[in-house]
């Protein structure tokens, strides 16, 4: 079974600095990661996905993840933060499902971003 | 539009009421999940639907209970919940419930508060 672990649960940062997010993941099989934003009462959204070919993934709002296989990690980063981008930040991984089993989603427990003027 | 819509935002019951939470997708997927989502905790995989059928049911009360009519509709029965039951209920569709690169796509959800 596949697991995901988000170092940190809360992130604090200055806007205009580098955000980093930090994710590792553990799977038995090559994973699909993803990393999903939550604002306040909102469901979640996708921000950017690794599934094969290129290893830096760009995603929306300026973010892009790395997928390093060595390290099993999958890094969330922003150049530059902005105070649009305060919100909670998941990272999951999946793997292919068999004939008989499905394809779970599993999350990280989430990292909350502030951003500080 | 995230393709997924869930209804109502915002629900208010007493432990004695019986409610639906309703949900429905337009993007053509085959399967359909409930997570609750309460503070401080990670999300919880309540069910799974794939093409209508329940597959997955993961140590749920039975004060709820799933239905998916089609595989673009899917509800949550709720009746006689505890107060400890107020989370944020999401619901969720995927291409398909073997496929596992394209990942989840979210509704809003539905925040309740048990009084």
């Amino acid at each position: 079974a596949q697991s995901v672990t988000q170092l940190g649960s809360h992130v604090s940062v200055s806007e205009g600095a580098l955000v980093l997010l930090r994710c590792n993941y553990s799977s038995s099989v090559p994973p699909y990661l993803f990393w999903y934003v939550q604002y306040p009462n909102q469901g979640l959204q996708l921000l950017l996905k690794y599934t094969t070919g290129a290893t830096l993934v760009k995603g929306i709002n300026g973010f892009e993840a790395e997928f390093k296989k060595s390290e099993t990690s999958f890094h969330l980063t922003k150049p530059s933060a902005h105070m649009s981008d305060a919100a909670e930040y998941f990272c999951a991984v999946s793997v292919e499902g068999g004939e008989t089993s499905g394809s779970r989603l599993t999350f990280g427990e989430g990292t909350q971003l502030t951003v500080n003027p | 539009e995230t393709g997924v819509t869930q209804t109502p935002r915002h629900l208010v019951m007493g432990m004695t009421n019986k409610k639906s939470l309703k949900c429905e997708q337009h993007l053509g997927h085959n399967a359909m999940y409930w997570y609750k989502q309460s503070a401080k905790k990670p999300l919880e995989l309540m069910f799974v639907y794939s093409l209508e059928e329940r597959v997955e049911n993961n140590s749920v009360p039975s004060r709820f209970s799933p239905e998916c009519p089609n595989s673009s509709h899917l509800f949550l029965h709720l009746h006689t919940l505890q107060p400890e039951d107020s989370a944020l209920y999401l619901c969720a569709s995927s291409q398909d419930y073997h496929t596992g690169w394209y990942g989840y796509t979210f509704g809003s959800g539905t925040r309740l508060t048990v009084v």
